[in-house]
């Protein structure tokens, strides 16, 4: 069964303080890995799309990569606006509807 | 640019109520419609998608229904609503792999 694992579920940050969240995936032949943002009762926001082994892609203080086993958002100085769940997501196996792991909730302390 | 207008933003139904929750794409043609629910700690779950006018797909058997009456109107419904169908309902489009989300919709069945 196609699968996507976020860890950790929730990270507490100090301002500044850099880190990474992972995602993990089971699903085969991958056509891509989607980075997304929320925030609280809003809609998912579309941050990064990752297609191959090796590949990064970059947006202010996130860098995403991937693995053929899963994907890393890293982050570095975070500051309090970054504070938000961050959700990963894969297409399933035939067409285009993505599957999103639970996320991981980010709080950036100052 | 592509929009995605999705409404209301909230709304509070009496158990056995129907249900009308709709979603329009601007900007772009033909395109790939979903509509996802998110209940606190379960993540995204995708209930329909459509890839055409009157093309839907259903992915969890439940009360609710959709439609696609037009290129890019989407409508989730339902004829009588459960207390289960409590939830966040988000609305997304997709040109090609990544999807966009629309704000969502809060909804309440008391």
């Amino acid at each position: 069964e196609d699968q996507v694992t976020q860890s950790p579920e929730a990270l507490r940050l100090q301002e500044g303080e850099s880190s990474s969240l992972n995602c993990s995936y089971t699903v085969s032949g991958l056509r891509g890995l989607f980075w997304y943002r929320q925030d609280p009762g809003k809609g998912p926001e579309f941050l990064f799309t990752l297609y191959s082994a090796g590949e990064e892609k970059e947006k202010e203080r996130l860098k995403a990569t991937l693995t053929k086993k899963e994907s890393f958002l890293h982050i570095t100085a975070p500051k309090p606006e970054d504070s938000a769940t961050y959700l990963c997501a894969v297409p399933r196996r035939a067409g285009t509807a993505l599957i999103f792991g639970k996320g991981t909730t980010l709080s950036v302390s100052s | 640019s592509q929009t995605i207008h999705q409404w209301p933003a909230t709304l509070v139904q009496p158990v056995g109520s129907p249900l009308s929750l709709e979603c329009t794409v601007e900007g772009t043609s033909n395109p790939n419609l979903y509509w996802y629910r998110q209940a606190a700690g379960r993540g995204l779950q995708l209930l329909f998608y459509s890839v055409g006018i009157g093309q839907i797909s259903s992915e969890v058997p439940q009360n609710l229904s959709a439609s696609r009456p037009q290129d890019r109107q989407f409508i989730l419904s339902s004829k009588k609503l459960l207390l289960s169908d409590s939830g966040f309902y988000l609305c997304a489009w997709s040109p090609t792999s990544e999807a966009f989300f629309g704000q969502g919709t809060r909804l309440t069945v008391v």
